[in-house]
């Protein structure tokens, strides 16, 4: 299996900008989905395959990729997208990871 | 609309056993991968297991290889995770998830081992 790093916890202002990391080796080949996590609610999808975003996320979400790095940004962020935020990716054979998880704080 | 919806967790003893179900609708059942996550209090997400569209197919995370089954009925668009001799650590939040550019997920059914 592999790992995937996140940071425990990032910390932005309204309307500031939040990235959020996510590191591992197999991220240079596999794609990386983003999941957002409130208290008590099951997950939702927010980005898929690196940088796209499901139609019903709004355009301040966004994702990139650079080698064994793939960060989640929240552009303008609100005081709603205070979350837990978990990436994920798979090796070849469909064997699945999750990062950590991190923790926004929306202060 | 996918609607995934889970049951049958609940309270069980260290060693027993427990049957978890997932129905699914707005979608053909028979074409997805379909994979059970879990979550311990307070902690994050684990991929659990999964199963391809008929069934060939099975992945297991390392910790519950030879206690955990997962199955499915495609008749029925339902997904099973058989769990035996279950431990205190596999107390958690079970989600049941479609697989397909991310996964669709269940509400939940939450699973508590302790004596």
């Amino acid at each position: 299996s592999f790992d995937l790093t996140q940071p425990p916890s990032v910390s932005v202002s309204p309307g500031q900008t939040a990235r959020i990391t996510c590191s591992g080796n197999v991220l240079p080949k596999q794609y990386a989905y983003w999941y957002q996590q409130k208290p008590g609610q099951s997950p939702v999808l927010v980005i898929y395959k690196d940088d796209e975003r499901p139609s019903n996320i709004p355009e301040r979400f966004s994702g990139s990729s650079s080698g064994t790095i793939v960060t989640l940004t929240i552009t303008g962020v609100q005081a709603e997208d205070e979350a837990d935020y978990f990436c994920q990716s798979a090796d070849p054979t469909g064997f699945w990871v999750f990062g950590g998880g991190t923790k926004l704080t929306v202060l | 609309e996918v609607q995934l919806v889970e049951s049958g967790g609940g309270l069980v003893q260290p060693g027993g056993s427990l049957r978890l179900s997932c129905e699914v609708s707005g979608l053909t059942f028979s074409r997805f991968w379909m994979s059970w996550v879990r979550q311990a209090p307070g902690k994050g997400l684990e991929w659990v297991a999964n199963m391809n569209g008929d069934g060939s197919e099975t992945h297991y995370v390392d910790s519950v290889k030879g206690r955990f089954t997962i199955s499915r009925d495609n008749a029925n668009n339902s997904l099973y995770l058989q769990m035996s001799n279950l431990r205190p650590e596999d107390t958690g939040v079970y989600y049941c998830a479609r697989e397909g550019g991310g996964f669709d997920w269940g509400q939940g059914t939450p699973v508590t081992v302790s004596s």
